[in-house]
């Protein structure tokens, strides 16, 4: 079981573009959840996406978009890039049908916004 | 959200037991109470979750206060590799469970 993937691994963009972001969940996973992690916080919750749809949203603007495919497999894109989103970016999947719903996090892409 | 309160950081030794606290003093009932830590270079993981009794897994156990105002993070014997952040979190457990983390207290373990 390969877990949960991410892609890329870095990223360099520079303020004003677009960047999109790849997540693969982890085997009979069909929950997929997103963070953005500024360097010394904890993790900030960005949307869910479950049966192809966004499920909640936390406190993040409409630059911020996603897509869930009928594989589970998720985008998070990021319009009009601003040096603030400088950030990890987490993919976190997890798996209906069970009570507890533990998340199992990727490594994470690591944006950076020049 | 019910918000956690925890220190900023904690030193152990290895091999010895660590104690790691967090303050919920507005949890609400259906609240669980989730562990999760992260490794420097990596993401979260999960640690343990509980309610309202005493839980035990192979990597920690969950000491919660009657009043389920604060619990406690107990690590038996800490290595090297348990050097991370460490995040208490309260929330559901649904299918549309999210996670929102504070900062974390951060565990350094000394040889």
């Amino acid at each position: 079981d390969a877990g949960v993937t991410q892609s890329p691994t870095h990223l360099i963009k520079t303020r004003g573009q677009q960047v999109t972001l790849r997540c693969s969940p982890k085997s009979g996973h069909d929950t997929v959840s997103w963070y953005q992690q500024a360097l010394g916080q904890g993790p900030q919750f960005i949307f869910q996406y479950y049966e192809e749809e966004e499920r909640q949203r936390g406190n993040f603007p409409d630059r911020f978009s996603g897509h869930q495919f009928p594989n589970y497999s998720s985008e998070l894109n990021v319009n009009a890039l601003l040096l603030g989103d400088s950030a990890l970016y987490l993919c976190a999947s997890s798996g209906a049908g069970k009570w507890y719903n533990e998340q199992f996090f990727g490594p994470g892409t690591r944006l950076t916004v020049l | 959200d019910a918000k956690t309160t925890q220190p900023n950081s904690m030193e152990s030794n290895e091999e010895e037991p660590v104690h790691l606290p967090c303050n919920h003093s507005t949890i609400s009932g259906t609240d669980y109470i989730h562990w999760y830590r992260q490794l420097p270079s990596q993401g979260p993981e999960y640690v343990i979750h509980g309610l309202t009794s005493n839980v035990n897994n192979r990597m920690a156990s969950l000491a919660i206060a009657e009043d389920r105002k604060s619990s406690t993070l107990i690590l038996h014997r800490a290595t090297l590799r348990d050097a991370a952040v460490y995040y208490c979190i309260l929330g559901t457990t649904g299918a549309n469970s999210k996670l929102t983390f504070g900062k974390g207290i951060t565990l350094s373990v000394r040889p």
